[in-house]
């Protein structure tokens, strides 16, 4: 089975610079998705960034990059110019690519990290 | 994009009542959906996996008789929590797959107080 974890459980920032958050994973699998969901107080889920295993190259969103260090089965988000809007949960998230099976798109996420911006 | 909508968005009812929460896709069929659980400042817990025309997947730990699913169509799942106690309020969210490779797309979440 595959296991998320998000080490930092608070973190926080000053509005205009940079945060890095943690995210380690263990699986099996070779071919697989990572995600970065932000969780606002609103408690809609968002898709902040997407990472596909097999892709070398970091995505990019905007202020919003990853660390993908497949080797090292790390995914650190990093938000760049941080904004007061960014102050949410941050939670990481680890889906399958395998197509076959009754929970084809299942999403293990890790405990989450609250991210505080300071004005 | 893909849209799923979750209803009701938040619920109070008293100790042993039944509550139903739907989960529909509005402009995409969707064969699996997922259910989760979530406490205030914690992470998301899968409880089970609804696929259309069959029962459903339910986690370890999870309790089939407390939280009936039912994926009629496939557009639609239920989660019924049947004869609710105090300590079933959570906020409970779901999730559908659109097709290969694409993102889950959540519903905006019920807030179950039992009283």
């Amino acid at each position: 089975a595959q296991t998320v974890t998000q080490s930092q459980p608070e973190m926080s920032v000053q509005e205009a610079e940079t945060v890095t958050l943690s995210c380690t994973y263990d699986t099996s699998e070779s071919d697989y998705y990572l995600f970065w969901y932000k969780q606002p107080p609103s408690r809609q889920m968002i898709l902040v960034i997407r990472q596909e295993a097999y892709k070398q190259q970091n995505a990019t969103e905007n202020r919003f990059s990853v660390n993908f260090q497949k080797a090292a089965k790390s995914f650190s988000l990093k938000i760049s110019d941080s904004q007061l809007g960014d102050a949410a949960m941050y939670f990481c998230a680890y889906r399958s690519a395998w197509g076959g099976g009754t929970s084809y798109g299942k999403l293990t996420f890790g405990q989450g990290t609250i991210l505080t911006v300071h004005p | 994009g893909a849209v799923v909508s979750q209803h009701p968005s938040w619920v109070i009812c008293k100790s042993g009542t039944s509550v139903k929460i739907e989960c529909r896709s509005l402009d995409f069929q969707a064969t699996t959906m997922f259910w989760y659980r979530q406490f205030p400042k914690q992470s998301l817990m899968l409880m089970a996996t609804s696929n259309e025309g069959s029962k459903a997947t339910y986690e370890q730990g999870v309790e089939k008789d407390k939280f009936l699913i039912n994926h009629a169509s496939l557009t639609l799942s239920t989660l019924t929590v049947t004869s609710a106690h105090p300590e079933d309020s959570s906020f409970y969210i779901c999730s559908a797959v659109t097709g290969d490779n694409s993102p889950l797309h959540f519903g905006n979440g019920t807030r179950l107080t039992v009283t």
